[in-house]
């Protein structure tokens, strides 16, 4: 079944670690995306890569490191200097505008917390 | 830079009633997304409207889209608790990369 992973489901650290979260696609999709909810929130723009090794930062990049080594994978790193990093991590990924519709599909999040 | 405004943000109805959720934004785009979020969950999408005057229907849902008002809504009819969710909406940032942007969404509780 293709779809999107995200691994793990709940995730707890001690502050002052950095901490990598998981995202893995098999849909062949082109771009892919991270995603930040609080509770009650809506969706902030984390970082988005539109190409292997090619990333872009979003509007929340401070304190996040990504990389893009292969096409299936989009990994997030949360580092010491986020100040405030316990939420919701949603991974997404899509086929590029230019080649169809757009439409983001979402892995299962990851929920962080952080003490 | 792209808006995107979504009202009411908290919505209390009862069964059976009908309402109807708008999503607004800013600049140019004929591409518009509504995702459901289910507590704790991620987002699941539900309609993808790609061009001025797109309807689309499932169930008791119905999608709009007004390029030319910068306007789409999300209409519930004879709602049922199990349409109890937080709704998205998402413009796509025409001819700008491939990122959208997400409204802050709508958090709908339907009392039985």
């Amino acid at each position: 079944d293709g779809g999107i992973t995200q691994s793990p489901k709940y995730l707890f650290r001690k502050e002052g670690q950095n901490v990598t979260l998981s995202c893995e696609q098999n849909l062949n999709h082109d771009a892919m995306y991270w995603y930040r909810q609080d509770p009650g929130q809506g969706l902030r723009l984390i970082y988005y890569s539109q190409i292997v090794n090619d990333f872009q930062k979003g509007d929340i990049a401070e304190g996040y490191s990504v990389s893009r080594e292969k096409k299936e994978s989009f990994p997030l790193t949360v580092t010491s200097a986020q100040k405030n990093p316990t939420a919701f991590y949603l991974c997404a990924s899509s086929i590029s505008r230019w080649s169809g519709i757009g439409e983001q599909y979402f892995g299962p999040g990851t929920r962080l917390t952080v003490t | 830079e792209l808006k995107v405004e979504q009202n009411p943000l908290f919505l209390s109805m009862q069964e059976g009633k009908n309402y109807t959720i708008y999503c607004n934004y800013s600049t140019t785009s004929d591409r518009l997304y509504w995702y459901r979020q289910d507590p704790g969950k991620s987002l699941e999408s539900l309609f993808v409207l790609l061009s001025n005057g797109a309807v689309k229907q499932e169930g008791r849902l119905m999608a709009s889209l007004d390029t030319k008002a910068r306007l789409s809504t999300l209409h519930i009819t004879a709602a049922v608790h199990d349409l109890s969710a937080t709704y998205f909406c998402a413009v796509d940032m025409i001819n700008r990369d491939d990122k959208i942007i997400f409204g802050k969404g709508t958090r709908l509780h339907i009392l039985p």
